[in-house]
């Protein structure tokens, strides 16, 4: 089984600034894929980022970026230039294929989420 | 189109209604998913349908009843809930098919948020 750990509950940051939240996981699996999600008060649950295990290099999109350091397990993100908007709940999560075949599908454990606040 | 749409948005029910929960997606995704979420918590796992037919069921009680009628349309029947069933009800949907990646990444519909009294 995976387990993935965030170890801050509450973050904040200055508009414009940049800030890092924190996520290692646990696993056995060899092929995995690790997601950031992104859940704001409208509770609408959102992808950030995504994140090959095979892959060495760290994913970007825009003002979001990750450190994958898989012999670490450690997936952390970096968020730029930090705006109002970016407040929300993110969560670390780790991707996995269940079952065999055609009908095969992915199953994601969730970490238990940092709340990050965006002061202007 | 990468949208999930989850109807209602709210619910308000008694402890002896019968309600249902809707999800429906057009992206041709084969994996369908039924989460619940309490407030500054992860979601939890309830369910998950792959090609129509039920592949997890997370021990979850039988007042809680899904169907998966046909590849768009996702349900969860709801009869004689208690209190602490009042959660956010999160529908996900994902591709079945092609690359791992893509059966990995999950589209969320916005929920419904369901309160028992």
């Amino acid at each position: 089984a995976q387990t993935v750990t965030q170890s801050q509950p509450e973050m904040s940051v200055q508009e414009a600034e940049t800030v890092t939240l924190s996520c290692t996981y646990d696993t056995s699996e060899n092929n995995y894929y690790l997601f950031w999600y992104k859940q704001p008060p409208s509770r609408q649950m959102i992808l950030v980022i995504r994140q090959e295990a095979y892959k060495q290099q760290n994913a970007t999109e825009n003002r979001f970026s990750v450190n994958f350091q898989k012999a670490a397990k450690s997936f952390s993100l970096k968020i730029s230039d930090s705006q109002l908007g970016d407040t929300a709940m993110y969560f670390c999560a780790f991707g996995a294929v269940v079952g065999a075949g055609g009908t095969s599908y992915g199953k994601l454990t969730f970490g238990q989420g940092t709340i990050l606040t965006v002061h202007p | 189109d990468t949208e999930v749409t989850q109807t209602p948005k709210h619910l308000v029910m008694g402890m002896t209604n019968k309600k249902s929960l809707k999800c429906e997606q057009h992206m041709g995704h084969r994996a369908m998913y039924w989460y619940k979420q309490k407030a500054k918590k992860p979601p939890e796992l309830m369910f998950v349908y792959s090609y129509e037919k039920l592949s997890i069921n997370e021990s979850v009680p039988s007042r809680f009843s899904p169907e998966c009628p046909n590849s768009s349309l996702l349900n969860l029947h709801l009869h004689a809930l208690q209190p602490e069933d009042s959660a956010l009800y999160l529908c996900a949907s994902s591709s079945s098919g092609g690359k791992p990646l893509a059966k990995n990444i999950q589209y969320f519909g916005a929920g419904t948020r369901l309160s028992v009294l």
